[in-house]
């Protein structure tokens, strides 16, 4: 069936430095993309999202890349600090709005100090 | 303006009872999603309420219901609970158009013994 995964489960990196967290998706119709960041013991939160009609979009501190001929959506983060630590989520839809969507399996981002 | 909140915050149970869950969105938001979050499979879609009807389901057994009331509030049942039903229940609401973020609550974590 249709899915959405990530290339690694795992990514540290030193604070200070850039963070880069990949996502394939498999559903040619979706339309609709989301980053979502989860910290221990709370819900997803949102980051950045992005629509199909687009390729990068960017945020404070973050960017989201969108490549629909390979289906591959990126997260990068400017100089990674220590409270950027979590777990981060792709989400897809091809509802065009924030409903019934399809997750990633998550990246575990650790900052190293 | 007040978050997403879900009650209860954590909930035991045993085998062949039942349970449910409530959520109550931001105010003004009109549609409620449900999200199961397990280890093994992840953050995976349940259903959307919007306008107290039932507008989008996953793909999960009758015994996951749900219901929402004029006020937006949304509850969630399982009826017949299993050992696999041991999960995060994430409660999201959006206020139903077409360019909404997803605001997710802190979840409501469910064991089953």
């Amino acid at each position: 069936g249709e899915s959405v995964g990530l290339h690694l489960p795992t990514l540290s990196v030193q604070e200070g430095d850039n963070s880069i967290i990949n996502c394939a998706y498999s559903n040619s119709a979706s339309d609709y993309f989301i980053w979502y960041k989860q910290e221990s013991g709370k819900g997803p939160q949102f980051i950045i999202d992005i629509r199909s009609n687009m390729d990068k979009r960017q945020g404070q501190r973050v960017t989201v890349l969108l490549n629909k001929t390979v289906k591959h959506l990126s997260l990068q983060i400017a100089a990674t600090q220590p409270g950027d630590s979590a777990v981060y989520f792709c989400a897809e839809t091809p509802h065009g709005s924030a409903r019934q969507l399809t997750f990633g399996s998550g990246t575990q981002l650790t900052v190293l100090p | 303006k007040a978050g997403v909140t879900q009650t209860p915050r954590y909930l035991i149970k045993t085998r062949g009872q039942q349970v449910t869950l409530s959520c109550s969105p931001i105010s003004g938001h009109r549609s409620v999603s449900w999200y199961q979050q397990t280890p093994g499979q992840g953050l995976q879609f349940l259903f959307e309420y919007f306008s107290e009807t039932q507008r989008n389901k996953g793909n999960f057994p009758g015994r996951f219901s749900g219901r929402q009331f004029s006020n937006s509030r949304s509850e969630m049942n399982v009826s017949t609970l299993e050992l696999g039903d041991s999960a995060l229940y994430l409660c999201a609401s959006t206020s139903g158009g077409g360019t909404d973020t997803q605001y997710f609550g802190p979840g409501t974590r469910l064991t089953v013994l």
